[in-house]
């Protein structure tokens, strides 16, 4: 199975700042990487997919990047309602795994 | 656009069996797959498996394997997982999505359902 590694696991921010995730697969996954958002109580949010590419209705100020093995999910302008948990996904190949999240907490 | 809504809570004892619906409204599954997925208490995001029905399409993970059904009624766009032999470790939310794939292959998950939780305890 393909590993998938966040970091950090959770960050303390504060309304403004600028925040970026990265995720590593432990082989090559080419582009096919996807990002979530999840709060407690709700189901999760598909915010970049194949990347790089914003999902319809998801605020600009979330962007993907990367290929191979190394990717980033960045925050610019971090707003309240930004405060959740967000999980890599990869669809290279099946099992689909997700790396184990990042809490983005309020400071 | 399409919605994905998810049977009740289930309550189940060790050892037994649940069986949780996912229902396509304003909309068809056709042309695209479902994935579920699961959250335990205080943990993170769990792929379950994946079903394709235009395609005959079906994995599981791993940990799943021998336990884990997925079937598809595409007259009433209504996908199922089943899962038997429960534990108390398998107490978590489970979630459907719609596996959207593109032209080149790429799939993700763009449609939840509200989540269905699944209690196991005796």
């Amino acid at each position: 199975d393909i590993q998938m590694t966040q970091s950090p696991s959770s960050l303390s921010a504060s309304v403004g700042d600028k925040v970026t995730i990265t995720c590593r697969a432990s082989q090559t996954i080419s582009s096919y990487l996807n990002w979530y958002q999840h709060k407690p109580g709700k189901a999760p949010k598909l915010l970049i997919y194949v990347a790089s590419n914003l999902q319809s209705g998801v605020p600009s100020r979330f962007s993907g990047s990367g290929s191979g093995t190394h990717f980033t999910l960045t925050i610019t302008s971090l707003q309240p309602e930004d405060f959740a948990t967000y999980y890599c996904q990869q669809s290279y190949t099946t099992p689909w795994t997700f790396g184990q999240g990042t809490k983005v907490e309020i400071k | 656009q399409v919605q994905l809504v998810q049977s009740g809570a289930e309550v189940r004892k060790p050892g037994s069996s649940v069986k949780v619906s996912c229902k396509a409204s304003g909309g068809t599954l056709s042309g695209s797959g479902i994935s579920w997925v699961r959250q335990a208490p205080g943990q993170g995001l769990e792929w379950v498996g994946l079903i394709i029905p235009i395609f005959g399409t079906i994995n599981y993970a791993q940990n799943f394997q021998g336990r884990v059904t997925l079937t598809a009624d595409e007259s009433t766009n209504t996908v199922y997982m089943e899962l038997s032999s429960l534990r108390s470790d398998d107490t978590a939310v489970y979630f459907c999505a719609r596996a959207f794939y593109d032209s080149r292959d790429y799939y993700y998950m763009d449609v939840w359902g509200q989540g269905t939780t699944v209690a196991v305890s005796s």
